[in-house]
């Protein structure tokens, strides 16, 4: 079975620390890693997709992956209560282009 | 990104009934998904929905509870048959966008189900 693990939380940090968000992932086949934000009662917005090894930023937001380590992780820097949200972690494997998902993590960002 | 449309928004049905899902997108695609997100649960992939062909469901799920239709590349839809209350969820459909460098996924608002 092909999964994507995620701690549940919640996490919770204050308003303007570094949110680091991690996800490993069983399949060494997978290509591209996504990270969607989730709010309460809506759909999944993706927030970042990350292909090949390092990091790469958007904003606040830095993507890191390490293949060998089957290890993908989001980092909110100066993080705002705008930001509380459940975030999951999707991989891409195989041909078929479906998405696997993380149960997602519950963040909270406190006054 | 992609601009993707569902109706209805939200529904309550009762156990027995079914309901007709709509997804339009704002662009050909060979492929849409779609996808059922259990209250409080990560979301599950309930089939693939290709022009021209039979959709290709997951495992756990069957064409007879859940018929789909794909009559063109910008519109599908989902039928949730024989509704119970375990059915009561959030259901997406969702497409690939990108070019040379980025391919993403992404979601339609959402249909939200209960079933009484």
């Amino acid at each position: 079975q092909k999964e994507v693990e995620q701690n549940s939380g919640p996490l919770s940090v204050p308003e303007g620390a570094i949110a680091s968000l991690n996800c490993t992932y069983s399949d060494r086949g997978s290509q591209s890693f996504f990270w969607y934000r989730q709010y309460s009662g809506k759909s999944p917005e993706l927030i970042m997709s990350i292909y090949s090894n390092g990091d790469k930023e958007d904003g606040r937001f830095t993507a890191q992956l390490n293949k060998a380590s089957q290890y993908v992780s989001l980092l909110i820097r100066d993080s705002q209560p705008s930001d509380s949200a459940t975030y999951l972690c999707a991989a891409l494997t195989g041909t078929a282009s479906k998405l696997t998902f993380g149960t997602g993590t519950r963040l909270q960002v406190t006054l | 990104s992609a601009v993707i449309s569902q109706k209805p928004s939200r529904d309550i049905c009762q156990r027995g009934t079914s309901l007709t899902i709509q997804c339009q997108v704002d662009s050909q695609v060979t492929m849409m998904f779609w996808y059922r997100q259990q209250p409080g649960q990560s979301l599950t992939l309930i089939a693939t929905a290709n022009q021209g062909s039979e959709a290709t469901y997951e495992s756990g799920f069957v064409i007879d509870k859940f018929p789909i239709s794909r009559p063109n590349l910008t519109f599908s839809t989902l039928t949730v048959s024989n509704l119970s209350p375990e059915d009561s969820s959030i259901y997406l459909c969702s497409v690939w966008r990108g070019g040379t460098a980025t391919y993403e996924q992404y979601f339609g608002p959402g249909t939200r189900l209960t079933v009484t």
